[in-house]
């Protein structure tokens, strides 16, 4: 079945970096813009960042924009997110899920997600 | 960016009940919007894209209308297992952002 799995949250202070892979399985990756989405404790949701399906067009909210970095891999059916300069605000589950519909050009609306991962910065 | 407003941010509610959500737009969207519900610990789900289509799965007892800045979701009769936190969400621009969210709580 169709399934993503985020990893890589932890702990880390203010300042700091941290990688958060999502490892998709059950559908064509190479096929389907990825996202990003992060829900701050006892918050709603908050979009952070897209990539087409074939890596060509990334967009991030400004709330992240030059600090966090989406890529994927499509040899290794994964997506990731690179996290610098780490704030207290960017505490969160963090959440990858999956277009719609494939080839897009733009960010399709999210049908599957996955169970997400927690960061969270502090000293 | 475009912002979304939700309202109300809290609803008290019966089983059996018909209850309307809004996501007000500050500018004009087209249909490009989407409702997601949300359980305690868990990941959101689709429930209705592009204004006024049901995702695969989803009952028949949700629905969703609207276009530009003003946007409905309604549920028809509510079950149990609708007691959860709702969201909007719009594709129109760069910047995706979701509304805060409705909490939908047991009267």
């Amino acid at each position: 079945q169709v399934q993503l799995v985020e990893s890589g949250g932890g702990v880390v202070q203010p300042g700091g970096s941290l990688r958060l892979s999502c490892a998709a399985s059950g559908f064509t990756f190479s096929s389907y813009g990825m996202h990003w989405v992060r829900q701050a404790p006892g918050k709603g949701l908050e979009w952070v960042a897209f990539i087409r399906y074939d890596g060509s067009n990334k967009y991030y909210a400004d709330s992240v924009k030059g600090r966090f970095t989406i890529s994927r891999d499509n040899s290794k059916n994964t997506l990731y997110l690179q996290m610098n300069s780490l704030r207290a605000e960017d505490t969160a589950v963090y959440y990858c899920a999956k277009d719609r519909s494939n080839y897009g050009d733009y960010a399709d609306y999210m049908d599957v997600w996955g169970k997400g991962t927690t960061v969270t910065v502090s000293s | 960016d475009i912002q979304l407003t939700q309202s109300p941010s809290f609803l008290s509610a019966s089983v059996g009940d018909r209850v309307t959500i809004t996501c007000r737009a500050s500018q004009g969207i087209s249909s490009y919007l989407a409702w997601y519900q949300q359980k305690p610990g868990k990941a959101p789900k689709l429930l209705i894209y592009a204004a006024s289509t049901l995702q695969s799965g989803v009952p028949s007892r949700f629905s969703g209308s609207g276009s530009g800045t003003e946007f409905t979701l309604t549920i028809s009769s509510l079950q149990p297992e609708d007691f959860a936190t709702y969201y909007c969400q719009q594709l129109n621009s760069y910047s995706y952002t979701f509304g805060q969210g409705t909490k939908l709580e047991i009267k």
